[in-house]
């Protein structure tokens, strides 16, 4: 592993089912983010956590849940997927120990709810 | 509200410069980056700045602005491989970043 990896890389979902997307970074970054992005509307933020044991909610949380149990892993999870959720998904990290720190991001997860 | 505005396309030939402007809105302001992501693929860091004025890297530079909550992407000589979008970020007070919507970028011969 290099960076970060997300898991799956595509995903055709059925309208009400439960999904978990995974996401493992090995940098030993203590922040983490859940993005979706959609065409024209840019990276909007879901969930975060800025260290393990915390998170967050961002921008658009509702149908979402994730979980930090330790500093590698930030699995995000849809309870009941609805097409609404149809998106690209990105992982992000960050070392908030640097002033000038920049997210690194996994290579994302399109995600299709029909 | 927080609001990041920048074009949503440009059009430029190879070998020549292009800039991409950025304005934005935010609560409070603690840097502002710029990310190039070509499709289907994940953002990239490019930049980052902190204080007015030029930051020069290689082909590319950015620019601030924080008196007018203005920056720009310049890049130089560009290659075809330069065809992507940019996306202009900036790191509010709480240390979120906003998103603009991104730039698409397309490269003519």
């Amino acid at each position: 592993i290099a960076g970060i990896t997300q898991a799956p890389t595509s995903q055709i979902l059925a309208a009400g089912r439960r999904m978990t997307l995974r996401c493992t970074q090995d940098m030993r970054h203590n922040a983490m983010y859940w993005y979706r992005q959609d065409l024209g509307l840019g990276l909007r933020l879901i969930h975060y956590s800025n260290t393990a044991g915390t998170t967050g909610k961002g921008e658009v949380p509702d149908g979402y849940s994730v979980s930090r149990a330790n500093t590698d892993d930030f699995p995000l999870t849809l309870a009941s997927a609805v097409p609404s959720q149809t998106s690209v998904y990105f992982c992000a990290s960050s070392e908030r120990g640097d002033f000038n720190y920049g997210y690194t991001f996994g290579s994302g997860t399109r995600l299709t709810v029909v | 509200g927080q609001n990041i505005d920048q074009p949503t396309e440009m059009t430029a030939t190879e070998g020549a410069i292009v800039q991409i402007n950025c304005t934005y809105q935010t609560s409070g302001f603690n840097g502002l980056f710029w990310y190039q992501q070509h499709a289907g693929e994940a953002p990239t860091f490019l930049s980052y700045n902190v204080l007015d004025g030029l930051e020069e890297k290689g082909r590319f530079s950015s620019f601030l602005s924080r008196s007018k909550g203005y920056s720009y992407l310049l890049l130089k000589e560009l290659q075809m491989k330069d065809s992507a979008s940019y996306l202009c970020a900036v790191r509010d007070r709480d240390y979120q970043l906003i998103w603009g919507a991104g730039t698409k970028l397309i490269i003519k011969p």
